[in-house]
């Protein structure tokens, strides 16, 4: 088991630029869910994958904000036009779960820290 | 989105029991309780969950009120590097987990 994986851990970028995260979860895990952490917060959800489909997208993922997980695996996602506010720690979970009850296991990456000067 | 109520910040000295507690008044009948912890710079780790017995693993216990509306996470001896934010949350939609603010464990030598 090697964990959820995540790409890069750091990115300083300036205000304007695109950037992308990548996030490869634990194998066979079918659900995939990235979340927001500023400094001194709990983290935030943003979206969610069931395989493929995007299921869930959180008021807090603006248009700027696209995420994908082509083939139900590895997942992107991408800030465009980068502002300030958008420093942050982004974090992937991935779980192995069915329809039913709410009690999978969750399990982090390490999170890519982005910076935007 | 479900919260619950944690205080800020609790300590404990190293070898002692600790026991967090958390309010979820609003829990429904198939809410799970979660507990996640963060040790800074990285991201939250799995401690335990349940949905109305007691739960015990090689991390912690979770002790639930009969009620469901409370619970205690129990660390049995708290080690230097059980210094974390500790987050309870009350149950998932999808598998969702919403964060609250935590309770600050600062563990003394």
């Amino acid at each position: 088991d090697t964990g959820v994986s995540q790409n890069p851990r750091h990115k300083i970028t300036k205000r304007g630029q695109n950037v992308t995260f990548r996030c490869d979860p634990i194998s066979e895990h079918n659900r995939l869910y990235w979340y927001r952490q500023t400094l001194g917060q709990g983290p935030e959800f943003l979206t969610y994958f069931q395989n493929e489909a995007q299921l869930e997208k959180s008021r807090l993922l603006s248009d700027r904000f696209s995420a994908e997980r082509p083939k139900g695996s590895f997942s992107t996602l991408e800030i465009q036009r980068t502002e300030q506010g958008d420093s942050a720690m982004y974090l992937c979970a991935s779980s192995f779960s069915v329809a039913g009850p709410s009690g999978n296991t969750i399990y982090f990456g390490e999170g890519s820290w982005l910076t935007v000067v | 989105d479900a919260k619950t109520t944690q205080p800020n910040s609790m300590e404990s000295n190293e070898e002692e029991p600790v026991h967090l507690p958390c309010n979820h008044s609003t829990i429904s009948g198939t809410d799970y309780i979660h507990w996640y912890r963060q040790l800074p710079s990285q991201g939250p780790e799995y401690v335990i969950h349940g949905l109305t017995s007691n739960v015990n693993n090689r991390m912690a216990s979770l002790a639930i009120a009969e009620d469901r509306k409370s619970s205690t996470l129990i660390l049995h001896r708290a080690t230097l590097r059980d210094a974390a934010v500790y987050y309870c949350i009350q149950g998932t939609s999808y598998g969702k987990l919403t964060f609250g603010q935590g309770t600050i464990l600062t563990v003394h030598p």
